[in-house]
């Protein structure tokens, strides 16, 4: 079956643009996560939505990035003013429920570069 | 808040050798999970461990979780060249608010040398 889809797979973008970054994750996971991964280095959990509850931001790193999941699938991503510090690969990934129990499907990744 | 340390960071063998990785946080953990991320890939699931002391084994590795739920390892016996790429450890807190923050450690990068 299909796995977690992200678009773009590459985005290169001049310093202080907006840039959306979309993750269409497995069909009927309920769970969605964004992670940053910087070159070389771990992954840095983002945001991570779960039904219609509200959103876990916490790891959100300034107020510049923001993310939508629209009608409990699709999910977007907002960089606003992009710095050169965002260069790295976002990632999404998706399970079945709450990350206690099942495991996490990881998309293949956009690979921002910020000039 | 929570840390997940992973060591060692960066591990070079030759093919047939042994492989063991260490992951420690500083907080108890409801279970661990392991990935693996290829070389230009993206993280895949290994496994999920669950009980204090559970030891899995998926043919040449081995997955423990420590009687505390603070630590695991994953020892690879014989390395093999398909065994390249960044293993890492994740987490979530026990008793957290948040059931969907899982936490990775920094990753340990395995090579082998044929």
């Amino acid at each position: 079956g299909a796995g977690v889809s992200q678009s773009p797979s590459n985005k290169v973008t001049e310093k202080g643009k907006d840039v959306e970054l979309r993750c269409d994750p497995i069909s009927g996971h309920t769970a969605l996560y964004w992670y940053r991964q910087s070159l070389g280095q771990g992954l840095e959990f983002l945001i991570y939505f779960q039904g219609n509850s509200a959103p876990d931001k916490s790891g959100l790193p300034s107020d510049r990035f923001s993310a939508e999941r629209t009608g409990g699938s699709v999910s977007t991503l907002t960089i606003q003013r992009t710095q050169q510090e965002d260069s790295a690969v976002y990632l999404c990934a998706s399970s079945l429920a709450p990350v206690r129990e099942y495991e996490q499907y990881f998309g293949p990744g956009t690979r921002l570069t910020v000039t | 808040g929570q840390q997940v340390m992973q060591i060692p960071q960066y591990q070079h063998v030759q093919e047939g050798e042994d492989f063991t990785t260490y992951c420690n946080s500083s907080t108890t953990l409801s279970n661990i999970q392991w990935y693996k991320q290829r070389p230009g890939g993206h993280p895949v699931f290994l496994i999920q461990l669950v009980k204090s002391g559970e030891v899995k084994k998926q043919k040449r590795l081995t997955f423990q979780f420590g009687e505390a739920k603070k630590n695991s390892s994953l020892h690879i016996t014989a390395t093999q060249t398909t065994d390249v790429g960044t293993y890492f450890c994740a987490g979530p807190q026990a008793g957290g608010t948040s059931y969907g923050k899982l936490t990775f450690g920094q990753g340990t990068i395995l090579t082998v040398h044929p």
